[in-house]
């Protein structure tokens, strides 16, 4: 069965520091998100992104963030300068098809547990 | 506010009996989209339920029931024959249209304990 695969399952990094989280989606599907979920509390959403570009970005998502599809298999997100908050686990996801209802059932990856010392 | 409200924090229930997590959720769009996702300890985010706005009829997906009830705006899910297994967070989720694209918000999450 296909799935959505990230890497690293586990990043640590120095405050201020970049870090780029991998993802690689389900192939034929469109529409990708990052998530994030700090230890004990709700899933967050960061940012979707479509046809090559970002479709929605919540306020969490300021412009240390950024994605990029940069071939046609990867999607990854990147923290410019990490704070100590960015610790967390992060999930990509991805969907079949294009967003045209609001039914597409979110495939996760299972995460990245990112933690910035 | 709140756009999913998930009012218990923790839930235990004996083994083989049936248990219900309550959700609420606020929105104006009337095209929305209701899922349910379990998150074991080991991290992952499973896909449970899906409930369509405009569906007609409760979903159901073998032990997993949606109790749809649009007016009072409730998504509940309703495990039946609880399992050891299920042990496990559970979180109600939202699909709405953004600005742009389509996003999903989560609940806080119920933790469910089944006892033996």
């Amino acid at each position: 069965e296909p799935e959505v695969t990230q890497t690293p399952s586990h990043q640590v990094t120095q405050m201020g520091q970049e870090v780029i989280l991998r993802c690689v989606p389900i192939s034929n599907h469109l529409y990708f998100y990052w998530y994030r979920q700090i230890l004990g509390q709700k899933v967050e959403f960061l940012v979707s992104f479509y046809n090559n570009e970002i479709s929605e970005k919540s306020e969490i998502f300021d412009d240390q963030f950024s994605v990029e599809r940069p071939d046609g298999s990867n999607f990854t997100l990147k923290i410019r300068s990490t704070k100590l908050e960015d610790s967390a686990m992060y999930f990509c996801a991805s969907t079949f098809g294009a967003p045209v209802s609001s039914y597409n059932e979110q495939f996760f990856g299972p995460g990245t547990r990112l933690t910035v010392l | 506010a709140q756009k999913i409200t998930q009012t218990q924090p923790g839930m235990f229930v004996q083994e083989k009996e049936a248990v219900t997590l309550d959700c609420t959720y606020d929105t104006s769009d009337p095209s929305y989209g209701l899922f349910w996702y379990k998150q074991p300890s080991s991290g992952e985010m499973i896909f449970l339920i899906y409930q369509g706005s405009y569906d007609q009829q409760n979903a159901t997906e073998g032990r997993y029931s949606l109790n749809f009830q649009k007016a009072r705006k409730s998504a509940n899910l309703v495990i039946s024959a609880s399992q050891l297994g299920d042990s496990a967070m559970y979180f109600c989720a939202m699909r709405e249209k953004g600005t742009g694209g389509f996003k999903t918000i989560f609940g806080a999450g119920t933790r469910l304990f089944v006892k033996a």
